[in-house]
């Protein structure tokens, strides 16, 4: 079974430090990644996601993320954080070979303080 | 925008109780999914469901089962809640039968067994 992991359960950052969240996972097969984020009090929504291409992923927000297939890793990053990113950010992965179920990392909580 | 609406934001129901989580999405999407979201385990699959009375087993569906009669609507039941099942359900919803379609999330039930 596949299996996400992210090292990270809880970061602490000043405004305008760099930001990066790791997530590996198990599976050797072809894959599709994610990173979800969820703001407090408010419902997940997806950040970003890799699907094919270029490994080098920009979502919404500034935030980037890149896949290593030889790591098996899909680091999450942003150059300069803002007190609005602080929220819990989860790294998911599926792929066809695994009965199409999306697998969840564990969740990073990230704090920024102003 | 897609909405997915669950029907309690919070709950809390006696031990032996039966449960019912409802979810409902506004988009015509085919796929519904449940899960769970505890500290530190990130989010777990109950249950998917790919079309209207089709339902599919995910990682932890000991103690749970569900029901899709309507394409918009699927249920999450708790047959005899447990203390264990304190936790935050999440309901979600895909577009199409493909395995990248990004999920859509409700608010979430926080739900309190005591």
């Amino acid at each position: 079974a596949q299996s996400v992991s992210q090292h990270n359960h809880h970061v602490i950052l000043s405004e305008a430090a760099s930001l990066e969240l790791g997530c590996n996972y198990s599976y050797g097969g072809t894959v599709n990644l994610f990173w979800y984020v969820q703001y407090p009090g408010q419902h997940l929504q997806l950040l970003l996601k890799y699907f094919s291409g270029d490994p080098l992923v920009k979502g919404i927000k500034g935030f980037e993320a890149e896949f290593i297939k030889s790591k098996f890793s899909f680091n999450l990053r942003k150059p300069s954080v803002q007190w609005s990113d602080t929220a819990e950010y989860f790294c998911a992965v599926n792929s066809p070979n695994a009965g199409n179920m999306l697998t969840f990392g564990g969740g990073t909580r990230l704090m920024v303080k102003p | 925008d897609v909405k997915v609406t669950q029907s309690s934001r919070y709950l809390v129901k006696r031990t032996g109780e039966k449960v019912f989580l409802e979810c409902v999405q506004d988009m015509d999407h085919e796929n519904m999914f449940w899960y769970r979201q505890d500290p530190g385990l990130g989010l777990r699959l109950i249950y998917f469901s790919y079309d209207v009375k089709m339902k599919e087993k995910g990682d932890i569906p000991e103690g749970y089962s569900v029901s899709r009669e309507k394409k918009e609507r699927f249920s999450l039941i708790l047959e005899s809640a447990s203390t264990n099942q304190t936790s935050m359900y999440l309901c979600a919803s895909s577009l199409g039968a493909g395995w990248n379609s990004p999920l859509h999330f409700g608010n979430g039930t926080r739900l309190t067994v005591t």
